[in-house]
Protein backbone atom coordinates (compact mmCIF):
# COMPACT_ATOMS: atom_id res chain seq x y z
CA UNK A 1 0.00 0.00 0.00
CA UNK A 2 1.21 3.85 -0.79
CA UNK A 3 1.84 5.67 2.52
CA UNK A 4 3.88 8.69 3.75
CA UNK A 5 4.92 8.71 7.62
CA UNK A 6 6.26 11.52 8.93
CA UNK A 7 7.26 10.21 12.97
CA UNK A 8 7.21 13.35 14.25
CA UNK A 9 4.29 15.47 14.74
CA UNK A 10 5.96 18.40 16.60
CA UNK A 11 9.82 19.19 16.18
CA UNK A 12 10.97 22.29 18.16
CA UNK A 13 14.78 23.69 17.79
CA UNK A 14 16.28 26.96 19.06
CA UNK A 15 16.93 29.37 16.14
CA UNK A 16 20.51 28.67 14.58
CA UNK A 17 20.79 24.68 14.96
CA UNK A 18 20.43 22.44 12.18
CA UNK A 19 16.54 20.97 11.60
CA UNK A 20 15.96 17.80 9.81
CA UNK A 21 12.17 16.30 9.29
CA UNK A 22 11.50 13.04 8.59
CA UNK A 23 9.06 11.43 6.19
CA UNK A 24 9.41 7.52 5.20
CA UNK A 25 7.35 6.31 1.88
CA UNK A 26 5.73 3.16 1.11
CA UNK A 27 5.44 2.86 -2.69
CA UNK A 28 6.42 -0.24 -5.04
CA UNK A 29 6.13 2.39 -8.20
CA UNK A 30 8.61 5.39 -9.06
CA UNK A 31 8.37 7.76 -6.23
CA UNK A 32 8.04 11.41 -7.02
CA UNK A 33 7.79 13.08 -3.46
CA UNK A 34 7.19 16.83 -2.19
CA UNK A 35 7.63 19.13 0.87
CA UNK A 36 4.78 21.52 1.61
CA UNK A 37 4.88 23.89 3.85
CA UNK A 38 1.94 26.17 5.47
CA UNK A 39 2.43 28.71 7.27
CA UNK A 40 0.32 30.76 10.00
CA UNK A 41 -2.83 31.88 8.32
CA UNK A 42 -1.24 31.35 4.85
CA UNK A 43 -2.04 28.92 2.62
CA UNK A 44 -0.42 25.38 1.87
CA UNK A 45 2.08 26.01 -0.73
CA UNK A 46 4.72 23.47 -2.26
CA UNK A 47 8.01 24.04 -0.62
CA UNK A 48 10.30 21.75 -3.09
CA UNK A 49 9.97 18.55 -5.29
CA UNK A 50 12.80 15.62 -5.25
CA UNK A 51 12.69 15.99 -9.39
CA UNK A 52 14.30 19.60 -9.27
CA UNK A 53 16.79 18.99 -6.52
CA UNK A 54 17.22 22.56 -5.73
CA UNK A 55 17.16 24.48 -2.33
CA UNK A 56 14.27 26.48 -1.22
CA UNK A 57 14.80 29.43 1.44
CA UNK A 58 17.70 27.25 2.69
CA UNK A 59 15.84 23.87 2.64
CA UNK A 60 16.97 20.33 0.67
CA UNK A 61 15.65 17.08 0.24
CA UNK A 62 17.02 14.34 -1.00
CA UNK A 63 15.44 10.90 -1.97
CA UNK A 64 16.98 8.07 -0.53
CA UNK A 65 15.37 4.96 -2.38
CA UNK A 66 17.63 2.62 -0.32
CA UNK A 67 16.03 3.98 3.18
CA UNK A 68 12.63 5.04 1.27
CA UNK A 69 13.32 8.55 3.18
CA UNK A 70 12.85 12.12 1.77
CA UNK A 71 14.21 14.08 4.93
CA UNK A 72 14.15 17.62 4.80
CA UNK A 73 16.70 19.82 6.33
CA UNK A 74 18.54 22.82 7.09
CA UNK A 75 21.29 23.68 8.52
CA UNK A 76 20.47 26.84 10.00
CA UNK A 77 17.22 26.98 11.38
CA UNK A 78 15.62 30.87 11.25
CA UNK A 79 12.32 32.08 13.56
CA UNK A 80 10.11 32.50 10.42
CA UNK A 81 10.52 28.84 9.28
CA UNK A 82 8.14 27.82 11.87
CA UNK A 83 5.08 26.22 9.98
CA UNK A 84 3.38 23.00 9.58
CA UNK A 85 5.41 20.56 7.09
CA UNK A 86 3.69 18.37 4.84
CA UNK A 87 5.74 15.03 2.97
CA UNK A 88 3.77 13.74 -0.14
CA UNK A 89 4.45 11.24 -2.33
CA UNK A 90 2.31 11.37 -6.14
CA UNK A 91 0.97 8.01 -7.20
CA UNK A 92 0.36 7.44 -10.57
CA UNK A 93 -0.94 4.20 -12.39
CA UNK A 94 -3.91 3.03 -14.43
CA UNK A 95 -6.67 5.50 -13.75
CA UNK A 96 -4.82 6.25 -10.58
CA UNK A 97 -3.27 9.84 -10.18
CA UNK A 98 -2.99 11.25 -6.61
CA UNK A 99 -0.84 13.26 -4.44
CA UNK A 100 -0.69 11.57 -0.79
CA UNK A 101 0.27 13.47 2.36
CA UNK A 102 1.62 12.47 5.58
CA UNK A 103 -0.09 13.46 8.86
CA UNK A 104 2.38 16.95 8.87
CA UNK A 105 5.55 17.82 11.44
CA UNK A 106 4.78 21.18 12.96
CA UNK A 107 8.36 23.51 13.09
CA UNK A 108 8.77 25.47 15.83
CA UNK A 109 11.80 27.64 16.06
CA UNK A 110 12.58 29.17 19.66
CA UNK A 111 14.39 32.60 19.46
CA UNK B 1 -5.74 37.79 -9.66
CA UNK B 2 -5.08 34.23 -10.08
CA UNK B 3 -5.97 31.35 -7.76
CA UNK B 4 -8.60 29.11 -5.74
CA UNK B 5 -11.39 31.03 -3.88
CA UNK B 6 -13.12 28.62 -1.77
CA UNK B 7 -16.33 29.80 0.06
CA UNK B 8 -17.47 30.18 2.38
CA UNK B 9 -14.68 30.48 4.99
CA UNK B 10 -17.00 29.12 7.57
CA UNK B 11 -20.25 27.48 8.05
CA UNK B 12 -21.89 26.11 10.24
CA UNK B 13 -24.78 23.54 9.75
CA UNK B 14 -27.41 21.30 11.65
CA UNK B 15 -26.76 17.65 12.16
CA UNK B 16 -28.70 15.63 8.76
CA UNK B 17 -28.71 18.64 6.33
CA UNK B 18 -26.40 18.45 3.08
CA UNK B 19 -24.43 21.60 2.64
CA UNK B 20 -21.81 22.50 0.05
CA UNK B 21 -18.87 24.27 -0.43
CA UNK B 22 -17.30 26.51 -3.38
CA UNK B 23 -14.15 25.96 -4.84
CA UNK B 24 -13.41 27.86 -8.07
CA UNK B 25 -10.36 28.60 -9.83
CA UNK B 26 -8.97 30.41 -12.60
CA UNK B 27 -5.34 29.02 -13.61
CA UNK B 28 -7.22 27.15 -16.49
CA UNK B 29 -6.15 23.84 -14.48
CA UNK B 30 -7.48 20.63 -15.90
CA UNK B 31 -7.08 18.94 -12.41
CA UNK B 32 -9.31 19.57 -9.16
CA UNK B 33 -9.06 18.33 -6.08
CA UNK B 34 -10.84 18.14 -2.39
CA UNK B 35 -9.04 17.04 0.64
CA UNK B 36 -10.29 17.12 4.66
CA UNK B 37 -7.39 18.04 7.04
CA UNK B 38 -8.22 17.19 10.43
CA UNK B 39 -5.57 17.30 13.41
CA UNK B 40 -3.29 14.58 13.48
CA UNK B 41 -4.30 13.05 10.45
CA UNK B 42 -2.60 15.71 7.69
CA UNK B 43 -4.76 16.13 4.39
CA UNK B 44 -6.71 13.15 3.04
CA UNK B 45 -8.21 12.54 -0.53
CA UNK B 46 -12.01 13.14 -0.88
CA UNK B 47 -12.16 13.48 -4.64
CA UNK B 48 -10.23 14.87 -7.35
CA UNK B 49 -11.02 15.38 -11.21
CA UNK B 50 -8.45 15.35 -14.35
CA UNK B 51 -10.88 16.74 -16.48
CA UNK B 52 -14.40 18.07 -16.61
CA UNK B 53 -17.00 16.03 -16.96
CA UNK B 54 -14.72 13.26 -14.61
CA UNK B 55 -14.32 12.70 -11.37
CA UNK B 56 -12.32 9.63 -9.32
CA UNK B 57 -13.16 8.73 -5.65
CA UNK B 58 -9.99 9.07 -2.95
CA UNK B 59 -9.37 7.87 0.10
CA UNK B 60 -12.50 8.70 1.72
CA UNK B 61 -15.40 9.98 -0.61
CA UNK B 62 -18.05 7.82 1.50
CA UNK B 63 -20.70 10.45 2.46
CA UNK B 64 -19.39 13.47 -0.35
CA UNK B 65 -20.44 14.28 -3.53
CA UNK B 66 -19.03 16.33 -6.09
CA UNK B 67 -19.56 17.82 -9.77
CA UNK B 68 -17.43 19.09 -12.36
CA UNK B 69 -19.74 20.67 -15.29
CA UNK B 70 -17.17 23.50 -15.81
CA UNK B 71 -12.92 23.53 -15.90
CA UNK B 72 -13.21 26.35 -13.15
CA UNK B 73 -15.68 25.34 -10.98
CA UNK B 74 -15.70 21.55 -8.29
CA UNK B 75 -18.09 21.40 -5.82
CA UNK B 76 -18.16 19.67 -3.10
CA UNK B 77 -21.19 18.52 -1.30
CA UNK B 78 -21.26 17.24 1.99
CA UNK B 79 -24.40 14.68 2.53
CA UNK B 80 -26.11 13.79 5.51
CA UNK B 81 -24.57 10.44 5.39
CA UNK B 82 -20.95 11.69 6.13
CA UNK B 83 -20.80 10.48 9.58
CA UNK B 84 -18.13 12.89 10.90
CA UNK B 85 -18.50 16.51 8.97
CA UNK B 86 -16.50 19.10 11.34
CA UNK B 87 -13.63 19.45 9.86
CA UNK B 88 -11.50 21.45 7.79
CA UNK B 89 -11.77 21.43 3.55
CA UNK B 90 -9.66 21.80 1.00
CA UNK B 91 -9.38 22.61 -2.53
CA UNK B 92 -6.84 22.61 -4.74
CA UNK B 93 -5.60 22.31 -8.52
CA UNK B 94 -2.76 21.96 -10.81
CA UNK B 95 -2.10 21.76 -15.06
CA UNK B 96 -2.54 18.60 -14.97
CA UNK B 97 -3.16 15.48 -12.40
CA UNK B 98 0.24 13.42 -11.39
CA UNK B 99 1.82 16.85 -11.45
CA UNK B 100 2.51 16.87 -7.54
CA UNK B 101 2.71 20.61 -7.30
CA UNK B 102 -0.87 21.63 -5.92
CA UNK B 103 -2.04 24.84 -6.18
CA UNK B 104 -4.38 24.99 -2.67
CA UNK B 105 -7.44 27.13 -1.86
CA UNK B 106 -7.62 29.01 2.04
CA UNK B 107 -10.16 26.01 2.88
CA UNK B 108 -13.71 26.48 4.34
CA UNK B 109 -14.35 25.17 8.08
CA UNK B 110 -17.26 23.13 8.63
CA UNK B 111 -18.92 22.74 11.79
CA UNK B 112 -21.74 20.51 12.28
CA UNK B 113 -24.22 21.34 15.15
Amino acid sequence: AQRVTQPEKLLSVFKGAPVELKCNYSYSGSPELFWYVQYSRQRLQLLLRHISRESIKGFTADLNKGETSFHLKKPFAQEEDSAMYYCALSVRGGATNKLIFGTGTLLAVQP
Amino acid sequence: DGGITQSPKYLFRKEGQNVTLSCEQNLNHDAMYWYRQDPGQGLRLIYYSQIVNDFQKGDIAEGYSVSREKKESFPLTVTSAQKNPTAFYLCASSMWVGTGELFFGEGSRLTVL
